[in-house]
């Protein structure tokens, strides 16, 4: 299994701030991905990372407000940009070791914006 | 488009019953399909892997089919506890993409 770490574990935001969640795992990966979960909803992927490159985001998703960085192989970065109470989400961030095979998930970071 | 539905949405036993959590999904060219559980407020733990090859995993007692024909799949979970008390996912892996498509998931609370 894969070990990942993020931070913050939480954070309480103002409206109109911006935030920045780290995301760390214990080895290389090829692929790092992010997903939003609102409250009482499932996942949604927002972006694919892939180290070296730039992110791939999904229908919905924009650069301008979830900037990506992936500088090596074992970290990465969300921002949250310019924030409104509807990004109140837990916010995870996911590798997938082998290629297409069992994919393992941080703990998330809990984001409330007020 | 793959869209993926679980039933119930919500379910209560009490401890000691075997139970059934449902996966649906409406593409049949997956990959592979992946069950995780997810406690309030945390990540996801993933349960049980299944390719697209594979009828079922076992894990302890926990077991999970796949019939990809027909666009489903099964977790079924034996003589649950209280501490089995999560929701559960489903994610399915379509061939030739690399991202999960998460179902709506099932919340399952067991009683002592």
């Amino acid at each position: 299994s894969a070990v990942i770490s993020q931070k913050p574990s939480r954070d309480i935001c103002q409206r109109g701030t911006s935030l920045t969640i780290q995301c760390q795992v214990d080895s290389q990966v090829t692929m790092m991905f992010w997903y939003r979960q609102q409250p009482g909803q499932s996942l949604t992927l927002i972006a694919t990372a892939n180290q070296g490159s730039e992110a791939t985001y999904e229908s919905g998703f924009v650069i301008d407000k979830f900037p990506i960085s992936r500088p090596n192989l074992t970290f990465s970065t969300l921002t949250v940009s310019n924030m409104s109470p509807e990004d109140s989400s837990i916010y995870l961030c996911s590798v997938d070791r082998a290629g297409r095979e069992t994919q393992y998930f941080g703990p998330g970071t809990r984001l409330l914006v007020l | 488009k793959q869209e993926v539905t679980q039933i119930p949405a919500a379910l209560s036993v009490p401890e000691g019953e075997n139970l059934v959590l449902n996966c649906s999904f409406t593409d049949s060219a997956i990959y592979n399909l992946q069950w995780f559980r997810q406690d309030p407020g945390k990540g996801l733990t993933s349960l049980l892997l299944i390719q697209s090859s594979q009828r079922e995993q076992t894990s302890g007692r926990l077991n999970a089919s796949l019939d990809k024909s027909s666009g489903r799949s099964t977790l079924y979970i034996a003589a649950s506890q209280p501490g089995d008390s999560a929701t559960y996912l489903c994610a399915v892996r379509n061939t030739g993409f690399q991202k999960l498509v998460f179902g709506t998931g099932t919340r399952l609370l067991v009683s002592p």
